[in-house]
């Protein structure tokens, strides 16, 4: 059972760029939440996707975008990247289905340097 | 609004020693709460959980109880391995959405 997968697992980019980065959920799943992980910091929640809506969003600006589609698989983008976008891009998945006490895993991490 | 706090690393132990990382939370309501460990150049592994006040979540060794009256959850191990070494993030879900809040993370360093 492939558990959850992102790509790519790194990335370097100038400021300015755009990025996008993909996962794919645990089998079963069909819910996707997006976290950034700075360096030497617990991970922060950026959005989560249900049903291919944005159903609950962190304090990020609207530079970071999502989507998610029918097979669940979600993508992460990043508009007019800042040197403070460098960080590791976690993606986890869940299953609403399973009830409200869902546990999130985790994939391995998307790791983005902003040059 | 939440928040979760744990104590700061980097600890350092010896092999078989015992581990305690402490762990409070602030949250409205009854979160469940979480411990996740992260290797080296990896994601996140769920290690244990604990859904309502007084649950114990326990794997690998590992022990947290959820403790309502102190507002904490503790992880603790008997007896470390140098394989231990990790930071260990201690989490919250106060929403049926599921969004997870991390503290900032302990890292713990195990020596031969």
């Amino acid at each position: 059972d492939a558990g959850v997968t992102q790509s790519p697992t790194h990335l370097i980019k100038t400021r300015g760029q755009q990025v996008t980065l993909r996962c794919s959920p645990k089998s079963g799943h069909d819910t996707v939440s997006w976290y950034q992980q700075a360096l030497g910091q617990g991970p922060q929640f950026i959005f989560q996707y249900y049903e291919e809506e944005e159903r609950q969003r962190g304090n990020f600006p609207d530079r970071f975008s999502g989507h998610q589609f029918p097979n669940y698989s979600s993508e992460l983008n990043v508009n007019a990247l800042l040197l403070g976008d460098s960080a590791l891009y976690l993606c986890a998945s869940s299953s609403r289905l399973a009830g409200g006490q869902e546990t999130q895993y985790f994939g391995p991490g998307t790791r983005l340097l902003v040059l | 609004g939440n928040s979760v706090t744990q104590m700061e690393g980097p600890v350092t132990l010896s092999e078989e020693a015992f581990l305690t990382i402490n762990c409070t939370y602030t949250a409205t309501g009854y979160p469940s709460l979480f411990w996740y460990v992260q290797y080296p150049g990896e994601g996140l592994q769920l290690l244990l959980k604990a859904t309502k006040a007084d649950d114990k979540g326990s794997n690998k060794g590992f022990e947290a109880t959820y403790r309502k009256e102190t507002t904490s959850f503790h992880l603790e191990k008997g007896s470390v391995q140098v394989s231990d070494s990790a930071v260990y993030f201690c989490a919250l879900r106060a929403d049926s959405w599921g969004k997870l809040q991390f503290g900032a993370g302990t890292q713990v360093v195990v020596t031969p």
